[in-house]
């Protein structure tokens, strides 16, 4: 079984429309991170969270809301979809104690 | 503005030649790099790092190279093989332990047979 899952691994929705992206781990980290991938630009930090009350904005959190349910879930909410949040969306864990972080298969999102 | 560059998008090479892959960073503070290795429809997997205390760091055929006064690291892959085609990314942090990965745009690698 994946260590990080994400959910759903495709997904389309219309401009102002709410979405939710999930993310849970089986590795026992307490860092988890949300990225997005476009194009020519490489994967870009949206926002990381260090424990279940430790949330952080990262260099794109515009447009972006984070939930921390628990210390193995992550999830990442577009309130009102918009076409250029179009991209590949990863997450991400870490260890605190050290080592590379781990990523998730991703997520395609389409909002038209 | 990126702080991690890598220039070229593409890179095409016959198998069993060398694939040589570079990265350039802006950042002097940045003392941990690592390589990240992805195939499609699948998420980065962590493939070699090198602290700024090395110029060198090697496992089994990839050796990543560090030149700290150029800002400049390379990844050797020797020899190539079939399996190595996908997308590299390369990332730096300040420290090993880190929140932040900063990420380079990639570069796709092509192994001919």
């Amino acid at each position: 079984d994946a260590d990080v899952t994400q959910t759903p691994r495709n997904r389309i929705t219309k401009t102002g429309k709410r979405i939710m992206l999930e993310c849970s781990q089986t590795k026992g980290h307490d860092r988890m991170y949300w990225y997005r991938q476009d194009p020519g630009l490489g994967l870009r930090l949206i926002y990381y969270s260090f424990d279940v009350k430790d949330i952080n904005k990262g260099e794109i959190s515009d447009g972006y809301s984070v939930s921390r349910q628990a210390q193995a879930k992550f999830s990442l909410s577009l309130e009102s979809a918009i076409p250029n949040q179009t991209a590949l969306y990863f997450c991400a864990t870490k260890s605190s104690g050290g080592g590379e972080q781990f990523f998730g298969p991703g997520t395609r999102l389409t909002v038209l | 503005d990126q702080q991690v560059k890598q220039n070229s998008p593409s890179l095409s090479v016959q198998e069993g030649r060398i694939s040589i892959l570079n990265c350039d960073y802006t950042n002097s503070m940045f003392d941990y790099f690592l390589w990240y290795k992805k195939y499609p429809a699948e998420g980065p997997t962590f493939l070699i790092s090198i602290s700024s205390i090395k110029d060198k760091n090697e496992d089994g055929r990839f050796t990543v190279f560090l030149n700290k006064s150029a800002k400049h690291l390379s990844l050797h892959i020797v020899p190539s093989q079939p399996g190595d085609s996908a997308v590299y990314f390369c990332a730096a942090s300040f420290g090993s332990n880190d929140y932040k990965l900063s990420f380079g745009a990639g570069t796709t690698v092509t192994v001919r047979a």
